[in-house]
């Protein structure tokens, strides 16, 4: 399977809210309703933000929330701070206990 | 509190096999609802699933990788273990061993270690 597609960066100004996109396939994001996000800061490992979609789990902020229209989800980071500046995954079962990753987009906080 | 710790050697020479062990602490390997998965990221390059394992032994592997890859589970030391054979330069990564929730109502990697740095040179 093919990684998902994610934009290589977007940016947005502290307040600001920022959408994330990541486009997969019939097979993986349009197929199950079990796309998760991940944010990852430099020489971290990757924490979940949020699963299924549109979950988040505990401790996650409020201003993390995520979308899918047909083969593509989104993660949309509303208020932004300093801190979020990061990389941020998106992941998608892809059936058969299969998952695929996109290949992260670095959101700088201006 | 979970926490996974991988372990192993650093450093592998060209065309010899990568081996790796992630010890499960403060919880239980065997629990139901749990698969385990080890994930590895090039330097500057993004997440890549290599394979999952459930406490019964039970395999699945990322097709592009599966030839070479073989995941291994140990319950009665808390571990799993990852090896990868065939090994070049292009397997040089920090691979991290997860926790992956897999319900009907929560399936993703939600405890991660903190991954290790496993160069491939000679």
């Amino acid at each position: 399977q093919s990684a998902l597609t994610q934009p290589r960066s977007v940016s947005g100004s502290p307040g600001q809210s920022v959408t994330i996109s990541c486009t997969g396939t019939s097979s993986d994001v349009g197929g199950y309703n079990y796309v998760s996000w991940y944010q990852q800061h430099p020489g971290k490992a990757p924490k979940l933000m949020i699963y299924d979609v549109d979950k988040r789990p505990s401790g996650v902020p409020d201003r993390f929330s995520g979308s899918k229209s047909g083969n593509t989800a989104s993660l949309t980071i509303s208020g932004l701070q300093a801190e979020d500046e990061a990389d941020y995954y998106c992941c998608s079962y892809a059936g058969s206990y299969i998952w695929v990753f996109g290949g992260g987009t670095k959101l700088t906080v201006l | 509190q979970l926490q996974l710790q991988e372990s192993g050697p650093g450093l592998v020479k060209p065309s010899e096999t990568l081996s790796l062990t992630c010890t499960v602490s403060g919880g239980s390997i065997s629990s139901s609802s749990y698969y385990w998965a080890w994930i590895r990221q090039p330097p500057g390059k993004g997440l890549e699933w290599i394979g999952s394992i459930y406490y019964s032994g039970s395999t699945y592997y990322n097709p592009s990788l599966k030839s070479r890859v073989t995941i291994s589970v140990d319950t009665s030391k808390n571990q799993f273990s990852l090896k990868l054979s065939s090994v070049t330069a292009a397997d040089t990564a920090v691979y991290y061993c997860a926790r992956c929730q897999y319900t009907t109502s929560w399936r993703a990697f939600d405890i991660w270690g903190q991954g290790t740095m496993v160069t491939v040179s000679s």
